[in-house]
């Protein structure tokens, strides 16, 4: 199966920019996507195809990257942005997703 | 608006098999996957498997082969896993989720729309 690798935690001040990043054990592509999840709550998708941003979602994220290194970036972090963020693959049978990154607001 | 509609928690007793169901509202049914995703407590997500409604065909995570049966009713949009020979490794939130096309360069699926989840404790 692709491992997708991910940072365990982030801590920045609102205001700030913050890069989050997923490294695949082998090519994925472009077939990357990142999902927010706040305690309590179901992931929500932020951005598919590695750097599609989905409808509804604030610009200030963003995501690149292709084959096996990616990125997701909020710029600037808000408080509200106080969550785990995952990433997952679809490229490669099964459907992966990385162990999550948490970001706290400091 | 697309809604994916769980059902509630459940307590099962170790050995036991549960069935939980997701109904679909706000699109149309048999136009999309769903696949059904397990968070163990503070972990990650696993990929279980996925279901076509409109010819009940499947795919599954080799892991879970043998453990997650998955099954539709068209008639009331319904999507349904059921988990058999329960042990404690299977406490865990379970979700529901739509499978998404994206139809680009490099074209992929991902998981626009999530139900609330359906938590299973397995305990005697």
């Amino acid at each position: 199966d692709t491992v997708l690798t991910q940072s365990p935690a982030l801590a920045v001040s609102p205001g700030e920019r913050v890069t989050i990043s997923c490294r695949a054990s082998e090519s994925v592509s472009t077939g990357m996507h990142w999902y927010q999840q706040k305690p309590g709550q179901q992931p929500k998708l932020l951005i598919y195809g590695a750097s599609n941003l989905e409808s509804g979602v604030p610009a200030r994220f963003s995501g690149s990257g292709s084959g096996t290194d990616f990125t997701l970036t909020i710029d600037p972090v808000e408080a509200d942005d106080t969550a785990t963020y995952f990433c997952q693959q679809s490229w490669n049978d099964p459907y992966t997703f990385g162990a999550g990154t948490k970001l706290e607001l400091k | 608006q697309v809604k994916l509609l769980q059902s509630g928690a459940a307590l099962v007793k170790p050995g036991a098999s549960v069935k939980m169901s997701c109904k679909a509202s706000g699109y149309t049914f048999t136009d999309y996957w769903v696949s059904w995703v397990k968070q163990s407590h503070g972990k990650s997500l696993e990929w279980i498997g996925e279901i076509y409604p409109n010819s009940g065909a499947t795919n599954f995570n080799e892991k879970f082969k043998g453990k997650a049966t998955l099954t539709v009713d068209k008639s009331t949009s319904t999507a349904y896993m059921e988990l058999s020979r329960l042990t404690s490794e299977d406490s865990a939130i379970y979700y529901c989720t739509r499978l998404h096309y994206y139809d680009g360069y490099y074209p992929s699926y991902y998981f626009d729309y999530w139900g609330q989840g359906v938590m299973v404790t397995v305990s005697s």
